[in-house]
């Protein structure tokens, strides 16, 4: 069954820049989006955005004029970039499939990674 | 973007008890709502999808029901493992957008 796992640094300075991949393991990247979600340390989830196996993105306003999902699909992997961070960004960052069926209701988010703290401090 | 607000923030309650928990639209997005539960250092896992669906592998006594703008969570019988925060969300329209969460707590 598909697994996914994001790497990526766990502490970045103010101003820099986040950069997490996930990969995708037994499992087709095809015909599925690929999202990023995050949580701040005991918040809620927040959705950042996703990119579908074509390559198109959509990318939540909040966040939209510093973020980049990318994605390789020789190498099932999907990446995430976060520019100019501060202390709001920190929070365990999770990648997940979006399970979407056009014109329905039946959709959700299935499987997610473990999450990975992301932590911007000086 | 649509908001969505849980109720009750929290709630303790006992093994075998029934528990409801509420979830409420800023606008109507029918029957694209999805429920999560997510246990401490863990990611979320879906329980039921399309407001009333109960995911393949999800416990029975998991149901969901609600359309429009108000749905709700019944956990029929309440068990030691169901301690955790559940969350909602509508997939209605980008952005997605979750419930602040429901954490519950075993008396």
């Amino acid at each position: 069954q598909v697994q996914l796992q994001e790497s990526g640094p766990g502490l970045l300075k103010p101003s820099e820049t986040l950069s997490l991949t996930c990969t995708v393991s037994d499992g087709s990247i095809s015909s599925y989006y690929w999202s990023w979600m995050r949580q701040p340390p005991g918040k809620g989830l927040e959705w950042i955005g996703h990119i579908y196996y074509t390559g198109s993105t959509d990318y939540n306003s909040s966040l939209k004029s510093r973020v980049t999902i990318s994605l390789d699909t020789s190498k099932t992997q999907f990446s995430l970039k976060l520019f100019s961070v501060t202390a709001a960004d920190t929070a365990v960052y999770y990648c997940a499939r979006w399970v979407y069926n056009s014109g329905s209701y039946y959709n959700w988010f299935d499987p997610w990674g473990q999450g990975t703290l992301v932590t911007v401090s000086s | 973007d649509i908001q969505m607000t849980q109720s009750p923030s929290s709630l303790s309650a006992s093994v075998g008890d029934r528990v409801t928990i509420t979830c409420r639209a800023s606008q109507s997005i029918s029957r694209s709502l999805i429920w999560y539960q997510q246990k401490p250092g863990k990611a979320p896992k879906v329980l039921i999808h399309a407001a009333s669906s109960v995911q393949s592998g999800a416990p029975s006594r998991f149901s969901g029901s609600g359309s429009g703008t108000d749905f709700t969570l019944t956990i029929s019988s309440l068990q030691p493992e169901d301690f955790a925060i559940f969350y909602c969300q509508q997939s209605y329209s980008t952005p997605l957008t979750f419930g602040q969460g429901t954490k519950v707590e075993i008396k």
